[in-house]
């Protein structure tokens, strides 16, 4: 079946580092990934989307990359602020299933001061 | 504009009641999706619905839980006879169109608590 996996623990980077969570999937091979921050208390807000055609995806301080052969997502924050500490959710599509996504566990993220 | 809006934000049921969890979709978005969230795990999927029609509901858990979108809009989540089992954040979320890729807009949840 479908497997998704993202760092289980819980992640603690120095304000002003880069922050790398990964997202790894087996057995089945997504045509796109999305990836999402969740805030507690709320619904997860969508962040950036790569194409299985597209290597890396930039937006502002947030850089995705998509490696269909190590079946392998990351994601970076780079000059992280406390305001970046989120668990984010990594979600990659079903193949020939229109918009439906399946998520994984998602990562907490903790930029320290 | 408004976004996706969920009723109740909190809802305490006994065991063995009835409870309808309502959804507001962003207007004019095409797809509608239901997930059930438990602590510390991510969205998982329940239901699909694409205008009134539900196209997949591969991931409701038994038949006592049942949605509907009767007029393609606003849609409601019954969950029949709760267990204990069943409390958990159900988060309700919508996207505009249905090519792959859409971004899914999520309303605030609501969280059931079943004593």
């Amino acid at each position: 079946s479908q497997k998704i996996e993202q760092n289980s623990e819980a992640l603690n980077i120095q304000e002003g580092k880069t922050a790398t969570l990964t997202c790894n999937y087996t057995n089945y091979s997504p045509a796109y990934l999305q990836w999402y921050r969740q805030d507690p208390g709320r619904g997860p807000v969508f962040l950036l989307l790569i194409r299985e055609n597209e290597k890396e995806k930039r937006k502002e301080r947030l850089k995705v990359t998509f490696d269909t052969t190590l079946k392998q997502s990351l994601f970076h924050i780079t000059a992280s602020q406390p305001a970046d500490s989120a668990t984010y959710l990594c979600a990659p599509g079903v193949p020939n299933r229109d918009d439906k996504i399946i998520f994984g566990k998602g990562t907490r993220l903790h930029i320290l001061p | 504009g408004a976004g996706v809006s969920q009723s109740p934000r909190y809802k305490v049921a006994k065991r063995g009641q009835d409870v309808a969890l309502r959804c507001d979709p962003i207007s004019g978005h095409v797809s509608l999706f239901w997930y059930q969230q438990a602590l510390g795990q991510g969205p998982e999927f329940l239901t699909y619905f694409q205008n009134e029609a539900q196209l997949d509901k591969s991931g409701l858990p038994s038949d006592r839980f049942f949605a509907e979108r009767p007029e393609g809009s606003v849609s409601t989540l019954k969950i029949q006879r709760t267990q204990q089992e069943d409390s958990a954040v159900y988060l309700c979320a919508s996207s505009l169109s249905t090519g792959g890729g859409e971004t899914q807009y999520f309303g605030p949840g609501t969280r059931l608590l079943v004593l």
